[in-house]
């Protein structure tokens, strides 16, 4: 099946930083890609996706770009908050169908200081 | 839409009692899965249902764990006898049957400790 491998942690940035978080993947052909986020004592919800190469993801100033050269899928952002402070996980299918659950990085912990 | 909703949020119980979790998917999805999270080993996928039926249960780690959906709208694991090694925070997650590219929606968890 897939894998993903994604830095581990914690890093830890200061207020208006730019934050690279590194991931990358081993697929059979070219699945989805997604960035999960987890808050403090809450679930995992959806960050980012890219469904093919090439293809940008981007939500609330986090970054994601889907290279395929690479079997890369590094989270950007170019100027990061307290309220970034969370744990970030890089995801993709376990298989080719999808309806299969997805699997995860281990997680990168993001601790953002004042 | 209230989202994915597991019960109880925590539990304590005793190493051999049987702890049952549960979970309620979004209305209309038709997959649902359960993860477990731990330090050592991260989000492991447990089991998944579709449209009700178990799917793949190789995830599931030793048979004292069992996990059933009697309907769209419910789901249970059940962990019987518990062990200290089972304590972790378990998520339920379901989504729509997509090709790969569909959001999963998690719960928010539930915090297993067996003492």
């Amino acid at each position: 099946g897939n894998s993903v491998t994604q830095m581990e942690g914690p890093v830890t940035l200061s207020e208006e930083a730019f934050l690279t978080i590194n991931c990358t993947y081993t697929a059979t052909g070219y699945p989805s890609l997604f960035w999960y986020v987890q808050y403090p004592g809450e679930g995992l919800q959806l960050l980012l996706k890219a469904t093919k190469a090439d293809d940008k993801g981007s939500n609330k100033g986090f970054e994601a770009t889907y290279r395929k050269e690479t079997t890369s899928f590094h989270l950007e952002k170019g100027s990061v908050q307290v309220s970034d402070s969370a744990v970030y996980f890089c995801a993709l299918p376990y298989s080719g169908g999808g309806a299969d659950g997805l699997t995860f990085g281990k997680g990168t912990h993001l601790i953002i200081q004042p | 839409d209230a989202g994915v909703i597991q019960s109880p949020r925590h539990e304590v119980t005793e190493m051999g009692q049987e702890v049952t979790l549960r979970c309620k998917p979004i209305s209309g999805h038709n997959s649902l899965f359960w993860y477990r999270q731990t330090m050592m080993r991260g989000l492991e996928l447990l089991i998944y249902f579709n449209n009700n039926v178990p799917i793949d249960d190789s995830g599931m780690p030793e048979d004292r764990f069992s996990a059933k959906m009697p309907n769209a709208s419910f789901s249970t694991l059940k962990i019987q006898p518990s062990e200290p090694r089972d304590s972790a925070v378990y998520f339920c997650a379901s989504s729509l049957e997509g090709q790969g590219d569909t959001e999963a929606f998690f719960g928010q968890g539930t915090r297993l400790t067996v003492v």
